[in-house]
């Protein structure tokens, strides 16, 4: 099974500021995706992270406001800029090994915003 | 898109019954999971389980692709077991996970 590690696991953060999560994985994948679970919520995801070219969002997420970074196939970024309490939430790195035969999410890192 | 309906939304158990969770899709897959959310948010994988039947201990699953649903079962629960159950799918090879709204399971000792 895969290691992925995030960072920071756990924060709070002034509203308006801006926060960068970590995320790293111990062999190389091609897919990597970023998800948010609000509060008593499920999973939605925000984005596909692609090595060497920009990130694929889903409908409702813009780059503005999560740009992702993915410089390699081992280690991705997301940042939560501008937050208010609304983006008080888990966010959760997940990668793709077997090309969608299983995939594995990383601790989560929980945000809350005040 | 596709949509993933699970049931039932909460479900709270004595130590040592049994249980059964379903997933209901509304399109053909590629991929089925179940994952265990435990209380401090980590998912945990379960069950690949595009068709058939998978067990591993207490917990088995069966998917019946044609009909486009899948079964949880739990026996002789325990404490340990409480927390979220999300059933996700995938329609495609590669693609992303569309999780339903996942059954909150509860084992009072």
């Amino acid at each position: 099974s895969a290691v992925i590690s995030q960072k920071p696991s756990r924060d709070i953060c002034q509203r308006g500021t801006s926060l960068t999560i970590q995320c790293q994985v111990d062999s190389q994948v091609t897919m990597m995706f970023w998800y948010r679970q609000q509060p008593g919520q499920s999973l939605t995801l925000i984005a596909t992270a692609n090595q060497g070219s920009e990130a694929t969002y889903e409908s409702g997420f813009v780059i503005d406001k999560f740009p992702i970074s993915r410089p390699n196939l081992t280690f991705s970024t997301l940042t939560v800029s501008n937050m208010s309490p609304e983006d008080s939430s888990i966010y959760l790195c997940s990668v793709d090994y077997s090309g969608g035969n299983t995939i594995y999410f990383g601790e989560g890192s929980w945000l809350t915003v005040v | 898109g596709i949509q993933v309906e699970q049931s039932p939304p909460d479900l709270i158990l004595q130590e040592g019954a049994n249980s059964t969770l379903r997933c209901n899709f509304s399109d053909s897959v590629n991929n089925l999971q179940w994952f265990h959310q435990n209380p401090w948010g980590q998912l945990i994988n379960l069950f690949y389980i595009p068709s058939g039947t998978k067990q591993n201990g207490r917990l088995s699953a069966t998917t019946v692709a044609t009909e486009r649903y899948s079964l949880l079962y739990i026996s002789s629960s325990q404490t340990t077991d409480s927390g979220v159950y999300f059933c996700a799918v995938t329609r495609a090879s590669g693609s992303r996970l569309t999780f339903g709204e996942g059954t909150q399971l509860t084992v009072n000792p």
